[in-house]
């Protein structure tokens, strides 16, 4: 199966820390990705994941369990610019599978 | 160094019309996914173009079909068109068929079908 499962929604304040969670089913993988996505606007590259671990860049890091089929992205110093739809992608042989969408609201 | 160039913007059709949407790859870029994203939803994948031809296609009938040219832009073409065909269509471009981590996306193009 290719099932992505994130949560629809989160809500956090502005300088706090929010983690959002991923899973997928292990089968094909390749990697995760992470997308930051604005309304009406092109997705933009967060962070890809192929081995287990956290990977950490500026304000932002993801983190991998691949035998857990597990990820999530930490946003810290949260901005309000930080609101945005946040995607995770399975990379199956090149063709990416996405889950729904967390919609991040960040309220001051 | 241009990003994935999507066009049109927008676009209005009629049930029943045919769509044609274009994608310019990141200079660089070989390989073009098409995805279909409806609102309020992850983006859907399509199919993948690389060297002309389709090379990977998920769960979409046979309307939706497409093109890749020798400069590796490329064609999204839906028949037929019904409502539930109204969605964002973003057009991402990498290299190698996505060898790693190198897709762009472009900024979509907004089909509303009425």
């Amino acid at each position: 199966g290719q099932n992505i499962d994130q949560p629809t929604e989160m809500t956090a304040t502005e300088g706090a820390i929010v983690q959002i969670n991923c899973t997928y089913q292990t089968s094909g993988f390749n990697g995760l990705f992470w997308y930051q996505q604005h309304a009406g606007e092109a997705p933009t590259f967060l962070s890809y994941n192929v081995l287990d671990g956290l990977e950490e860049k500026g304000r932002f890091s993801s983190f991998l369990s691949r035998s857990k089929g597990y990820s999530y992205l930490l946003l810290k110093e949260l901005q309000m610019k930080d609101s945005a739809s946040y995607l995770c992608a399975d990379n199956q042989g090149g063709k990416l599978i996405f889950g729904q969408g967390t919609e991040l609201s960040v309220k001051p | 160094d241009a990003g994935v160039t999507q066009s049109p913007t927008h676009l209005i059709k009629t049930r029943g019309q045919q769509v044609t949407l274009r994608c310019s790859p990141k200079s660089g870029h070989d390989t073009v996914s098409w995805y279909q994203q409806a609102l309020g939803q992850g983006p859907q994948f399509i199919f993948q173009y690389y060297e002309e031809e389709e090379r990977q296609r998920g769960n979409f009938p046979d309307r939706f079909s497409g093109h890749q040219y020798p400069n590796y832009s490329s064609e999204l073409n839906v028949n037929a068109l019904l409502l539930g065909d109204s969605a964002l269509y973003l057009c991402a471009s990498s290299y190698r068929q996505g060898a790693g981590m190198s897709y762009t996306f472009g900024s979509g193009t907004r089909l509303t079908v009425v």
